[in-house]
């Protein structure tokens, strides 16, 4: 079942941050996100396996919580670079693949 | 070290031809995926195979649809008879292993007149 991803798109305007959730209803093994420019391929951002662990990527960062199948991803000073939309990718803990979210499409205006 | 490579990147075909779809993965992967993606979608899971076996084909359709991923060679995408709905980007993506990081490829842009 395909999670669902919140809010659908946002815009901001640089050095303004935001948060992009991602709610699964099965239990995960890991969480992996990826930012795609238009006409372009997906690129990884980061993957937070179970345990609760936040990661970092620059001023990107994420959390993960087991309990609730949440995941968020926060950016924070945003640059015009962030454009694009971000995907979530649970892996359910008795699934052997991804399943993404529909996409959160992030705006940053200068 | 060389990332996912797709070919062609752009493929055009007219309805009823067949359309094959390659990729490589990266070095050392021995996991690919393939996944659909219409204009405005998201990415939507097809096929998840290793080198000589399909794993998962939960999301391609039963009809027209292939897939393979030989000892040697590249993994192929093989659309039969193809229709209008299938015009889409096809993405391929690579693992080292079950559950690891999936890196994408760039994708070939199928259209069908």
């Amino acid at each position: 079942q395909q999670p669902v991803q919140s809010p659908q798109a946002v815009i901001l305007r640089e050095g303004e941050d935001a948060v992009i959730n991602c709610s699964s209803s099965k239990a995960l093994y890991s969480v992996h996100w990826y930012r795609q420019k238009h006409g372009e391929a997906p690129v990884f951002l980061m993957i937070l396996l179970k345990g609760g662990e936040q990661k970092g990527h620059e001023k990107i960062s994420a959390s993960f919580n087991e309990k609730k199948q949440q995941s968020s991803l926060y950016l924070t000073a945003s640059q015009l670079s962030y454009s694009g939309t971000y995907f979530c990718g649970p892996l359910e803990t008795s699934g052997s693949r991804l399943t993404f979210g529909e996409g959160t499409q992030l705006t940053v205006n200068p | 070290n060389a990332g996912v490579m797709q070919n062609p990147r752009h493929l055009v075909r007219r309805r009823g031809q067949e359309a094959r779809l390659r990729c490589s993965p990266m070095k050392g992967h021995s996991h690919v995926y393939w996944y659909r993606q219409l204009p405005e979608e998201g990415l939507k899971f097809m096929v998840y195979l290793q080198k000589e076996n399909i794993i998962d084909e939960s999301g391609m359709p039963k009809e027209r649809f292939s897939a393979e991923f030989p000892k040697e060679g590249p993994s192929i995408l093989r659309i039969q008879q193809v229709v209008r709905g299938d015009s889409a980007a096809y993405f391929c993506a690579s693992s080292p292993g079950l559950r690891d990081t999936q890196y994408f490829g760039p994708g070939t842009r199928l259209t069908v007149l």
